[in-house]
C-alpha cells in the first residue's frame, strides 16, 4: 500500500507560469520529502520538509506541511522548460521498520 | 563524490533465466533499498537493508530475494524471471535515521521475454 500519493497525475502549463501539486498521506508522518526525477534518471531530493517547519523554500521552490490535515503541497514560481519532471512526495514510515513510502508522482510539462 | 552505481543499466532476460542486479555506494551509508517502478504506480519498495545482513521486506518481496555482504554493496536476485518481473529497477541508499535524504541510483530496465 502507498501512504502518500498526488492528487493529480499529470499537469501541463506555459512557461512563466506558477504551478502548485499536491500530496495527501494517510498515516502520521514528521517529514515529507519531495523528490524530482527527469526522463531516464533516478529521483533526487528537491525538499525535505519537517512537521516544525510548515513551509519551506528553496529558489523558486515552495513546500508546505500541513500534519492536521496530512496533506503537503510543492509549488514551483515562474516554471521553466527545464522544470519538466515527474515529481513525487514520500513519507516516513515506521511501524516495524523504517522506509520511505512513494507516492504514484505527477508528471508537470512546462511547454514553451 | 556521492554515488549509487547500479549495474547493468538495460538488461534483457529470456522466462526462467536468473537475473542479477547489482548497486554499490560510496557514502558509507547503512542503509539500501531495492525498488521498482512501474507506469503510474510510483516506487515500490522490493526489500530495505539496514546492513550488512540485516534485510527486510517491502511491499513487494515475493518473487525476489536479496543479498548484503559488504556495506557499500546490495544485490537483488531474481531466481527464474518472469514476464511480470518487466521493469525498471531503483537502487537507493541512505543513512540509518529519519529525517535523511535518500539517494538514487540511475536504475535498470530490465525486460523479461
Amino acid at each position: 500500500s502507498q501512504w502518500g500519493e498526488e492528487n493529480l497525475q499529470a499537469l501541463s502549463i506555459q512557461e512563466g507560469e506558477d504551478v502548485t501539486m499536491n500530496c495527501s498521506y494517510k498515516t502520521y508522518t514528521t517529514v515529507v520529502h519531495w523528490y524530482r526525477q527527469d526522463s531516464g534518471r533516478g529521483p533526487a531530493l528537491i525538499i525535505l520538509i519537517r512537521s516544525n517547519e510548515r513551509e519551506k523554500r528553496s529558489g523558486r521552490l515552495r513546500a508546505t506541511l500541513d500534519t492536521s490535515s496530512q496533506s503537503s503541497s510543492l509549488s514551483i514560481t515562474a516554471a521553466q522548460c527545464e522544470d519538466t519532471a515527474v515529481y513525487f512526495c514520500a513519507t516516513e514510515a515506521s511501524s516495524g521498520s523504517w522506509q520511505l513510502i512513494f507516492g504514484s508522482g505527477t508528471q508537470l510539462t512546462v511547454m514553451p | 563524490d556521492m554515488k549509487v552505481t547500479q549495474m547493468p543499466r538495460y538488461l534483457i532476460k529470456r522466462m526462467g533465466e536468473n537475473v542479477l542486479l547489482e548497486c554499490g555506494q560510496d557514502m558509507s551509508h547503512e542503509t539500501m533499498y531495492w525498488y521498482r517502478q512501474d507506469p503510474g504506480l510510483g516506487l515500490q519498495l522490493i526489500y530495505i537493508s539496514y546492513d550488512v545482513d540485516s534485510n527486510s521486506e517491502g511491499d513487494i518481496p515475493k518473487g525476489y530475494r536479496v543479498s548484503r555482504k559488504k556495506r557499500e554493496h546490495f544485490s537483488l536476485i531474481l531466481d527464474s524471471a518472469k514476464t511480470n518481473q518487466t521493469s525498471v529497477y531503483f537502487c537507493a541508499s541512505s543513512f540509518l535515521f529519519a529525517n535523511t535524504e535518500v539517494f538514487f541510483g540511475k536504475g535498470t530496465r530490465l525486460t523479461v521475454v
